[in-house]
């Protein structure tokens, strides 16, 4: 079946890299994607990957996508006190309601 | 262009009593989507709409109808309400025109059932 996991909190200092990290189980997943929810908002698209494509960078965002080992991962370079906020991972179901899968999301904290 | 809209954006109910959730999207988006949103467990697919007049049951149907009278709104209904549907819902959408897919979310109603 379809699983998306994550890990539930990441504590950084502003000014260094953060990694979220996510395993996925659905080998056909085509789109996987990182959201952003911050306190008592929607969800906000970060980016997202192709499944074709090992890695996607845009901005300060870096996407890295390890088919083999169902891993996929979002680095924020020079992390934010503006970044604390829940990260998380979906991948897109391949039936033809195009449904999200998400995973329980990570609490980033950044520390000044 | 507001996007996803919900109304209201809190509610608190009385345990039996029944309610309607509004979503609108006015990107004439085909697809639309009913998650909830419990405390650690991310987000769940409760309905969807693939097209005006068509709807889905998702991963966690049980307790509510939803209906797609017109492209742009999708409705919830929560018929007699529970204490268990204590939740945040949100609503998204998406279309076919993006090869991604990606859904965009509204901003959550948040429901208190006592």
């Amino acid at each position: 079946g379809e699983d998306v996991e994550q890990s539930l909190f990441l504590s950084v200092r502003e000014g260094d890299s953060s990694v979220i990290n996510c395993t996925y189980t659905d080998s056909s997943s085509t789109y996987l994607y990182w959201y952003k929810q911050e306190p008592g908002a929607g969800l906000q698209l970060l980016t997202y990957i192709f499944s074709n494509m090992d890695m996607k960078q845009d901005q300060r965002l870096t996407v890295l996508l390890n088919k083999k080992d169902k891993h996929l991962s979002l680095r924020i370079a020079d992390t934010q006190t503006g970044d604390s906020a829940i990260y998380f991972c979906a991948e897109r179901g391949m039936d033809s309601s195009y449904k999200l899968i998400f995973g329980s999301g990570t609490r980033l904290l950044v520390r000044p | 262009n507001a996007g996803v809209t919900q109304t209201p954006k809190f509610r608190v109910l009385k345990t039996g009593q029944s309610m309607t959730l509004l979503c609108a999207q006015d990107m004439n988006h085909e697809y639309m989507y009913w998650y909830r949103q419990d405390p650690g467990m991310g987000l769940r697919l409760i309905h969807y709409s693939v097209g005006e007049g068509t709807t889905a049951k998702g991963e966690v149907p049980d307790g509510y109808n939803v209906s797609r009278l017109k492209k742009q709104n999708f409705l919830l209904g929560l018929e007699s309400a529970a204490p268990s549907q204590t939740s945040v819902y949100f609503c998204a959408s998406s279309t076919r025109g993006q090869p991604s897919y990606e859904q965009y979310f509204g901003p959550g109603t948040r429901l208190t059932v006592t």
